[in-house]
């Protein structure tokens, strides 16, 4: 069964460093999501992504955090200078249809110190 | 603001009984809404999209309701099993734009 997968499963990084988390969609799919959920909180919609250009961001999605899909499969998520309070997990997710069922991937813990 | 309320925040029941959680919504323009299952660890699991129209769903075990005019939804789970035991998050997207409204989620603890 086709699945989202996400790259790495749990990143360190030191505040202000650059981070890169990774995500291979379901290969038909033709929207993309991320979402971060800080640890015991809900979970909080960052962007979505169609046909090579950002759709809808959210409020946190500032001036740090960029989005691509540099080839066919992969669909990334840039955090440029991190800071402790971008300590989460964060998830890809992908639909055939923008009010289609979305699958999510595992996440990718990211730890800011 | 768009706001998405769940309740009870926690619930612990027995395997084998059934149990209802609760949505409400405050999302203007309503498109449809959507419940998940999130393991811990997880990613979320869809369990069922609800549109304004549709007052039913099930899906297995999972039964998902919907009052477009009370803004309310429940999901309830039939004959619980141990593997039900996870965060159950109601969402709400509003017509026109995605941007998603996530509720904070009921954990649901089944005892054997």
């Amino acid at each position: 069964e086709p699945e989202v997968t996400q790259t790495p499963s749990h990143q360190v990084t030191q505040m202000g460093q650059e981070v890169i988390l990774r995500c291979v969609p379901i290969s038909n799919h033709l929207y993309f999501y991320w979402y971060r959920q800080i640890l015991g909180q809900k979970v909080e919609f960052l962007v979505s992504f169609y046909n090579n250009e950002i759709s809808e961001k959210s409020e946190i999605f500032d001036d740090q955090f960029s989005v691509e899909r540099p080839d066919g499969s992969n669909f990334t998520l840039k955090i440029r200078s991190t800071k402790l309070e971008d300590s989460a997990m964060y998830f890809c997710a992908s639909s055939d249809g923008q009010y289609n069922e979305q699958f999510f991937g595992p996440g990718t813990r990211l730890t800011v110190l | 603001k768009n706001q998405v309320e769940q309740s009870p925040q926690s619930l612990i029941i027995l395997e084998g009984k059934n149990c209802t959680l609760q949505c409400n919504y405050t999302v203007s323009p309503f498109s449809n809404l959507r419940w998940y299952k999130q393991d811990t660890g997880r990613g979320p699991v869809s369990l069922t999209i609800m549109t304004f129209s549709e007052n039913t769903k099930s899906n297995g075990r999972y039964t998902a309701t919907l009052d477009a005019d009370t803004k309310q939804s429940s999901l309830h789970i039939t004959a619980s099993q141990l593997s039900d035991s996870a965060s159950y998050i109601c969402v709400v997207l509003s017509g026109g734009s995605y941007i998603p409204t996530f509720g904070r989620g009921t954990s649901l603890i089944v005892h054997p």
